[in-house]
This record gives structure tokens, sequence and C-alpha cells, in this order.
């Protein structure tokens, strides 16, 4: 079925940076798109990020344009999601969801369990 | 339009049908999926496309679409079907966006 791991969640100060991971297994990494997406404590999900399964294709909700990198490594089968400029307004538990796939009529089939990320000084 | 709106909050007996519903412009020209999520957990997808279920999701959960109102309809909610449901859907720039989510109680 497959299986997604965030790791990287951490506490910083506003304007600092961090880098999540996501870490695949149980399905073929490389054939699929993957998408972050955020949830502020006590809010509904935010759609953050959308990476081809080339890579070649990303995608970037306006709140984080210009601040936030998606990214993947193939080798590795993992996901990243590179966050500068930190905002108190971007803390929330972070998940990376497979997805869109097509033959899923664009959903996310499979998430992770999320990491914490707190941007507070 | 990116926006899907939701109601906020619904209640079913137990036993009971809830139907929730999701509206957008973006669902004239794309799919809603639909996802689960209980406190503390990962959301989990329900629904997806016309009328579709992952392997594992009971059928008591169905999905329907007519014009720009894509609805997710449970039938014979049980307690474990209490908790938040989000829709989902995307734009033809190919981001995506989710609704407010609807809170069901099951009494």
């Amino acid at each position: 079925e497959g299986q997604l791991v965030e790791s990287g969640g951490d506490s910083v100060q506003p304007g600092g940076s961090l880098r999540l991971s996501c870490a695949a297994s149980g399905f073929p990494f490389n054939n699929y798109a993957m998408t972050w997406v955020r949830q502020a404590p006590g809010k509904g999900l935010e759609w953050v990020s959308y990476i081809s399964a080339s890579g070649g294709s990303t995608y970037y909700a306006d709140s984080v344009q210009g601040r936030f990198s998606i990214s993947r490594d193939r080798f590795k089968k993992t996901l990243y999601l590179q966050m500068s400029s930190l905002r108190a307004e971007d803390t929330a538990v972070y998940y990376c969801a497979k997805g869109p796939t097509v033959t899923k009529d664009d959903a996310f089939d499979i998430w992770g369990q999320g990491t914490k990320v707190t941007v507070s000084s | 339009s990116s926006e899907l709106t939701q109601d906020p909050a619904v209640s079913v007996a137990l036993g009971q049908t809830v139907r929730i519903t999701c509206q957008g412009d973006s669902l004239k020209n794309f799919y809603a999926s639909w996802y689960q999520q209980k406190p503390g957990q990962a959301p989990l997808l329900v629904l997806y496309g016309e009328n579709n279920r992952p392997s594992g999701i009971p059928d008591r959960f169905s999905a329907s679409i007519s014009g720009n109102t894509a609805s997710l309809t449970i039938t014979g909610a049980q307690a474990e079907d209490e908790a938040e449901y989000y829709c989902n859907s995307r734009d033809s720039s190919g981001k995506h966006f989710f609704g407010p989510g609807t809170t069901v109680t099951v009494l």
C-alpha cells in the first residue's frame, strides 16, 4: 500500500529556515507526483505545494510562493520542503501526500503522519 | 475560482443517513476527493472521482456530483464515522485547494 514518514519539524524563530523530509516506501515513488499539505492548530487543511513525478513541474500556494521550495530525490525516495523566511502563520503540522494521482482522479491516496513546525520568538 | 464551501457541521443519528456538500466552480470541470480526519490523525482518503472508494473504505460511503456541487453521503452512519470531512479539488493551473471542512457528529 505504501508509507510516508515525515521528519524535520522543529521550533524556529521568525525569519528562520527549516527543511522537511518525507521518506517514501512500498510504492514506486519515482512514478508519482507528490504534495505537501499543512494544518495550522485548530484549523483546516491547506494545500502548500506540488511536484510532478519527474520533478520538472512545481506549484505553490500563494501564501508560500517565493519562500518555500519543493524537491525530490529519486534515489533516496524522499520528498523535501525547504522553508525560509518563516512567519508565525507558517506554524502547522505539515503532511506529505502521494498524489495527485491520475488513476485516482487527482486524489491524494497516501498520507504521512505529519511533522510539527512552530514559528515563534 | 479556487474556493470550495462546506457546511460547518452536521449531525446524524446512529444508523441514519447524512449528506455533506461541497460547492465550487472548479467542480464543474474537476472531480472532488473527500478526506476523513479524526482528532490527532492524518487525513484519510475516503472517496474520489465520480464515486470511487479506496480499498478498505466501507460501502456506506458514497459520492455524487451535480453541477458545481459534490456530495458525500454516509448511509447508515456508525459511531466511528464521527470526524471532520474535507473536500478537495483543483484548478486548471494544477493548484489544489481544500474546503473548510464539515464536522460530522453521530448522535
